[in-house]
C-alpha cells in the first residue's frame, strides 16, 4: 500500500532562514505525482508545488522548491527566506493517475521573528 | 477564481442526529471529495466522486454517506452523528486530467458533536 511519511510533526524557524521539510513514501508504481500543501491557520488549504515523477529536474516556485529522489522515495520542501506568512501546516502528498490522493500527516512549522 | 465552499464554518450537533455538509464548487470540476483532518493524524479521506451520481468509499467511510445530484454541488451525511465524529470536515475538487490535478481545497467546517 502506498503510504506518505512527514517524520517531523513540529519545526521552527528563524525568519529569513532556510528550512527544509522532509517527506518519505512507498510505492511500487513508477509514474506518479507529489505534491505540497500549505494550510494557514484559519485558512484554506492550497497548493504550494508539485512534481512529476517522470522528470529528472527538481520543481521550483519562488521560494519553494523540493529535492525529489526517486529511488530513495524522498521528497522535501526547501523553504528559502523564511517568512511570518510561511508559518503554516505543510502536508506532503503522493497521487497515481486519478485515483485518490495520499497525504502525509503534516509539519507544522513555525517562523520566529 | 478557483472557489470551494463549505455551507458551514462551525458546526455543533447531539449525538444521533442527521448531519448534512454542504460542498460547492464552481469551477466544473469532475471529482469532489471529503478528508477529515485530525491532528496528528492528517487528512482521511472519506468518500470521492468522480462524476454526478456516482461515488466511492475512501478509506474511513463508516458512519458517513454522500450524494451527488448534480455536478458543482457534493454533500456529506452522518446519518447518526457520534462524538468521535467530531473532527474537521474539508471539502475538495479537482478537474479530471490525471494525477497531475491539483485539488482545490474549501475552508473546512469544525463539527462539535456533544
Amino acid at each position: 500500500a502506498q503510504t506518505v511519511t512527514q517524520s517531523q510533526p513540529e519545526m521552527s524557524v528563524q525568519e529569513a532562514e532556510t528550512v527544509t521539510l522532509s517527506c518519505t513514501y512507498d510505492t511500487s508504481e513508477s509514474d506518479y505525482y507529489l505534491f505540497w500543501y500549505k494550510q494557514p491557520p484559519s485558512r484554506q488549504m492550497i497548493l504550494v508545488i508539485r512534481q512529476e515523477a517522470y522528470k529528472q529536474q527538481n520543481a521550483t516556485e519562488n521560494r519553494f522548491s523540493v529535492n525529489f529522489q526517486k529511488a530513495a522515495k524522498s521528497f522535501s520542501l526547501k523553504i528559502s527566506d523564511s517568512q511570518l506568512g510561511d508559518a503554516a501546516m505543510y502536508f506532503c502528498a503522493y497521487r497515481v493517475a486519478d485515483d485518490k490522493i495520499i497525504f502525509g500527516k503534516g509539519t507544522r512549522l513555525h517562523i520566529l521573528p | 477564481d478557483v472557489k470551494v465552499t463549505q455551507s458551514s464554518r462551525y458546526l455543533v450537533k447531539r449525538t444521533g442526529e442527521k448531519v448534512f455538509l454542504e460542498c460547492v464548487q464552481d469551477m466544473d470540476h469532475e471529482n469532489m471529495f471529503w478528508y477529515r483532518q485530525d491532528p496528528g493524524l492528517g487528512l482521511r479521506l472519506i468518500y470521492f466522486s468522480y462524476d454526478v451520481k456516482m461515488k466511492e468509499k475512501g478509506d474511513i467511510p463508516e458512519g458517513y454517506s454522500v450524494s451527488r445530484e448534480k455536478k458543482e454541488r457534493f454533500s456529506l451525511i452522518l446519518e447518526s452523528a457520534s462524538t468521535n465524529q467530531t473532527s474537521m470536515y474539508l471539502c475538495a475538487s479537482s478537474p479530471l486530467m490525471g494525477g497531475r490535478a491539483t485539488q482545490y481545497f474549501g475552508p473546512g467546517t469544525r463539527l462539535l458533536v456533544l
